[in-house]
């Protein structure tokens, strides 16, 4: 049972490149999240998706694109990656969005 | 944009007390908040989801409580052990679908 994992685990890259990351999830739940973690303000939530083909922003949406075309994928698309954005990625699931939620490994992103 | 606060923002305290923290939302568009615990290098865990006003959850040595109406939780934890030395973050949702994690408190207990 692999619940839920993300790729790559680490990632250096240079401003201006496209980058992907990837979310899988072996639940079948119907939500699913992209969080960024940031020093002072703890975890902020990019984008996140109630089923396949429904995404909707979070707070810092800017930057990122997503897509859900399986429910249980969810990557998250940085089209031009800028320094600002190096952190570490976290992506998460729910049965629901009242319901608690488990999260992937993270993913570590340097943009140099 | 939607405010949550945690306080304190670190507490160490010694293996066997007993500690509790805050967590702050505004009160109005209330839907659920959550909690989880979050060790360092790992993943953020769940812990518990709170929906109603009055509720009170338990796992363990660790419980909440949740008052909607003044916009604050309470995490309990009774008898600390080393291996509760984590961050500790709550989460708030309104009905506006807005989900917005706090800064989380940091705790270390001491052997």
């Amino acid at each position: 049972d692999a619940g839920i994992t993300q790729s790559p685990r680490y990632k250096i890259t240079e401003t201006g490149r496209q980058v992907t990351l990837m979310c899988h999830q072996t639940w079948s739940h119907s939500y699913m999240f992209w969080y960024r973690q940031d020093l002072g303000h703890g975890l902020r939530l990019i984008y996140y998706s109630a089923a396949a083909d429904i995404t909707d922003k979070g707070e810092v949406p800017d930057g990122y694109v997503v897509s859900r075309s399986k429910t249980e994928n969810f990557p998250l698309t940085l089209e031009s990656a800028t320094r600002s954005q190096t952190s570490v990625y976290f992506c998460a699931s729910s049965e629901g969005l009242l319901l608690l939620q488990y999260f992937g490994p993270g993913t570590r992103l340097t943009v140099t | 944009i939607l405010n949550v606060e945690q306080s304190p923002q670190s507490l160490h305290v010694q293996e066997g007390d007993s500690t509790n923290f805050t967590c702050s939302f505004p009160s109005s568009n209330f839907y659920a908040l959550h909690w989880y615990r979050w060790e360092t290098a790992k993943s953020p865990e769940a812990l518990f989801v709170m929906t109603l006003n009055g509720d009170e959850k338990k796992k363990g040595r660790i419980s909440a409580t949740l008052n909607t109406k003044e916009g604050y939780s309470y995490l309990y934890i009774k008898g600390s052990q080393p291996e509760d030395s984590a961050t500790y973050l709550c989460a708030f949702l309104n009905y506006g679908q807005n989900f917005v994690f706090g800064p989380g408190t940091r705790l270390s207990v001491l052997p």
